[in-house]
């Protein structure tokens, strides 16, 4: 069965800092690999996604991640953040033989002036 | 632009009543599913559709049925509200096939009292 593991709850940092969001799944078939973000009081939209090819995929806002098959891992990177990137993250998978996708229970990332 | 609209944004029900949580996107897709979200535990699948009239369990499915009459509109049905459905849920759609981006709605606050 597949499982995502985000590894940190909350992450706090200034603006203009670099950040990494840590993300982990389990699986025993290929997968495609995503990072949705919430901004408060709206339903989430889709950051990047992973299908296939290059292993570091960018996505809007200036964020991307990178597809560690070895390490099992699809961490979520930007090099300097801004306040309006206060959000809540979500890293999901599904595997090329299913139908569902699985969802990681958050990162809160808080960005202060 | 791709459009879920969720019929209310927030709901109070007293315990025991029965539920009707509405959802219809414009988009065409054949996928249309329903999450729950609660702190901490991230998005669990509730219900999903790949077709009308068709209808597939999630992980949580229980106290929960659906209904797709129609390929845009996709209903949720709390049977006998308990309090323990306190939550915010999320309705989404995909076109067919897991590497696709879902699209979610802005969410329904529902508050069983």
């Amino acid at each position: 069965a597949q499982s995502v593991t985000q590894l940190d709850s909350q992450v706090p940092v200034f603006e203009e800092a670099p950040v990494e969001l840590r993300c982990n799944y389990s699986s025993s078939v290929s997968v495609y690999l995503f990072w949705y973000v919430q901004y408060p009081n709206q339903g989430l939209q889709l950051l990047l996604k992973y299908l296939s090819g290059s292993t570091l995929v960018k996505g809007i806002n200036g964020f991307e991640a990178e597809f560690n098959k070895s390490q099992t891992s699809f961490h979520l990177r930007k090099p300097s953040v801004h306040i309006s990137d206060t959000a809540e993250y979500f890293c999901a998978v599904s595997d090329t033989g299913g139908f569902k996708t699985i969802f990681g229970a958050g990162t809160r990332l808080f960005v202060k002036a | 632009d791709v459009k879920v609209t969720q019929s209310s944004r927030y709901l109070v029900k007293r315990t025991g009543e029965k539920v009707f949580l509405e959802c219809v996107q414009d988009m065409d897709h054949e996928n249309m599913f329903w999450y729950r979200q609660d702190p901490g535990l991230g998005l669990r699948l509730i219900y999903f559709s790949y077709d009308v009239k068709m209808k597939e369990k999630g992980d949580i499915p229980e106290g929960y049925s659906v209904s797709r009459e129609k390929k845009e509109r996709f209903s949720l049905i709390l049977e006998s509200a308990s309090t323990n459905q306190t939550s915010m849920y999320l309705c989404a759609s995909s076109p067919p096939g897991v590497n696709t981006e879902a699209f979610f709605g802005q969410g329904t606050r529902l508050t069983v009292v």
